[in-house]
C-alpha cells in the first residue's frame, strides 16, 4: 500500500516562473491538503481540497492556486514566484470526516 | 484565527532522561491535537494524537496529556533513546471540515547517548 508520494523531490526556478508541484494520495484517501514549511519553521496550511473543490485556505496570496482530479491526486501551482516561496512544500492526505493527516516526503522548492 | 505556541525550541537530555514538550492554543473550538516527528530530511510521521473528549493518551514510551481548560497539551517521552533525536511538532485543528492543521514552530530534541 503506498503512501503519499509527491513530485518533483526538488525544484529550482527563477523569480517570475511558474511551477506546478504533484500529489498523489494514500489508497483510500479523498483529501488533500498542501502546506508550506520554511527552513526551522513549522509546515503552514495553505489549502485543502475536497471533491475536486477548494474547501478550505489559510492565508496565502492568490499566487497559489491548486487542483484535485477525479482520481484525488492533485496539484499545487505558484505562479510569479518570489524569493520568499522557496521552502518544502507538504501534501497530506486523509479521508473525510476523519481527522488523521498523512504526509508525503515534500518538494523541496528553491527560487534563485 | 488559532495559533499554537511550543516550547521549548530546542531540548537535550540524556539517554533514559524523560522528554516534556508542551504547546498551548488559543482556538477553544480547536478538538484534535496531533503530535509529529520529523527527522532531518524525512516527512512529519504522526506519532500519537488525542481528541478533545479525553485527558490523557499513551502509548508505549510516548504520552500526551490535554488540558482544555487552560488550552494546553504536552508530549512526554519516557526512557529516550538516541532514535528520538528528531524536531518534534505539535498541532491543533477543528476537525471535521475544518480539518486544517495549525502547528507550533516545533522543538529540537537531542537525545545525547
Amino acid at each position: 500500500d503506498a503512501g503519499v508520494t509527491q513530485s518533483p523531490t526538488h525544484l529550482i526556478k527563477t523569480r517570475g516562473q511558474q511551477v506546478t508541484l504533484r500529489c498523489s494520495p494514500k489508497s483510500g484517501h479523498d483529501t488533500v491538503s498542501w502546506y508550506q514549511q520554511a527552513l526551522g519553521q513549522g509546515p503552514q496550511f495553505i489549502f485543502q481540497y475536497y471533491e475536486e473543490e477548494e474547501r478550505q485556505r489559510g492565508n496565502f496570496p492568490d499566487r497559489f492556486s491548486g487542483h484535485q482530479f477525479p482520481n484525488y491526486s492533485s496539484e499545487l501551482n505558484v505562479n510569479a514566484l518570489l524569493l520568499g516561496d522557496s521552502a518544502l512544500y507538504l501534501c497530506a492526505s486523509s479521508l473525510a470526516g476523519k481527522n488523521i493527516q498523512y504526509f508525503g516526503a515534500g518538494t523541496r522548492l528553491s527560487v534563485l | 484565527g488559532e495559533n499554537v505556541e511550543q516550547h521549548p525550541s530546542t531540548l537535550s537530555v540524556q539517554e533514559g532522561d524523560s522528554a516534556v514538550i508542551k504547546c498551548t492554543y488559543s482556538d477553544s473550538a480547536s478538538n484534535y491535537f496531533p503530535w509529529y516527528k520529523q527527522e532531518l530530511g524525512k516527512r512529519p510521521q504522526l506519532i500519537i494524537d488525542i481528541r478533545s473528549n479525553v485527558g490523557e493518551k499513551k502509548d508505549q514510551r510516548i504520552a500526551v496529556t490535554l488540558n482544555k481548560t487552560a488550552k494546553h497539551f504536552s508530549l512526554h517521552i519516557t526512557e529516550t533513546q538516541p532514535e528520538d533525536s528528531a524536531v518534534y511538532f505539535c498541532a491543533a485543528s477543528r476537525g471535521g471540515s475544518q480539518g486544517n492543521l495549525i502547528f507550533g514552530k516545533g522543538t529540537k530534541l537531542s537525545v545525547k547517548p
